[in-house]
């Protein structure tokens, strides 16, 4: 399975919202509704942020919001704050029949300017 | 609160057996329906899903690496141990293990991940 296309980076000011878009296929982002996105500060562990594409696990601010067109997944951060600065990736249920897998966007830089 | 460790070599040669071992903590893999996964991010690349271990010992691997991959674990003592045969430069990654909640498909806790150098 080929890897989720994500933009290298986005920024935004303290306040803005962003969109961070993640691009699959219909055997994966297209074909399922079990896209989740993950937030990564440096040498930290991944933090779940959002699942099957739009609900959020308790104690993920509201700010954080996920959607779903097509191919195309999307995750977007309302009212930037400095701490939301980190790197943001995608991920996708995939399968065939032999194969249950998991494909993975190539990560996004957040900048807070 | 559910944690999980990754731990093992930060160098193996090239050709030699990569073991690396993920010890958790919170939950049991014998609760049925819970899974842990391997997971690694080589420099500058995409996040690359490897494996997978299910509460009944079911055993799941992705294609390009089945044959040189094992998954096991010893749920005495709450540990999933990952082993990665004959390896190259191009398997220097960031190896992450993570829980997949029972019948979900995301990763609701992470490791926080180990650096491995397969370099001579």
């Amino acid at each position: 399975q080929s890897a989720l296309t994500q933009p290298a980076s986005v920024s935004g000011s303290p306040g803005q919202s962003i969109t961070i878009s993640c691009t699959g296929s219909s055997s994966d982002v297209g074909g399922y509704h079990y896209v989740s996105w993950y937030q990564q500060h440096p040498g930290k562990a991944p933090k779940l942020l959002i699942y099957d594409v739009s609900k959020r696990p308790s104690g993920v601010s509201s700010r954080f919001s996920g959607s779903k067109s097509d191919n195309t997944a999307s995750l977007t951060i309302s009212g930037l704050l400095a701490e939301d600065e980190a790197d943001y990736f995608c991920s996708s249920y995939t399968s065939t029949s032999t194969l249950v897998s998991w494909v993975f966007g190539g990560g996004t830089k957040v900048t807070v300017l | 609160q559910v944690t999980l460790k990754e731990s093992g070599p930060a160098l193996v040669k090239p050709t030699q057996t990569l073991t690396l071992t993920c010890t958790f903590s919170g939950f049991s893999l014998t609760t049925n329906g819970m899974r842990v996964t391997w997971i690694r991010q080589p420099p500058g690349k995409a996040l690359e899903w490897l494996a997978r271990i299910d509460w009944d010992d079911d055993r799941f691997y992705t294609t390009s690496l089945k044959t040189r991959l094992t998954i096991s674990r010893d749920t005495s003592k709450n540990q999933v141990v990952l082993t990665l045969t004959n390896v190259d430069p191009v398997d220097t990654a960031t190896y992450y293990c993570a829980r997949l909640p029972p019948a979900e498909y995301y990763f609701d806790s992470w490791g926080q991940g180990t650096l491995v150098t397969v370099s001579s």
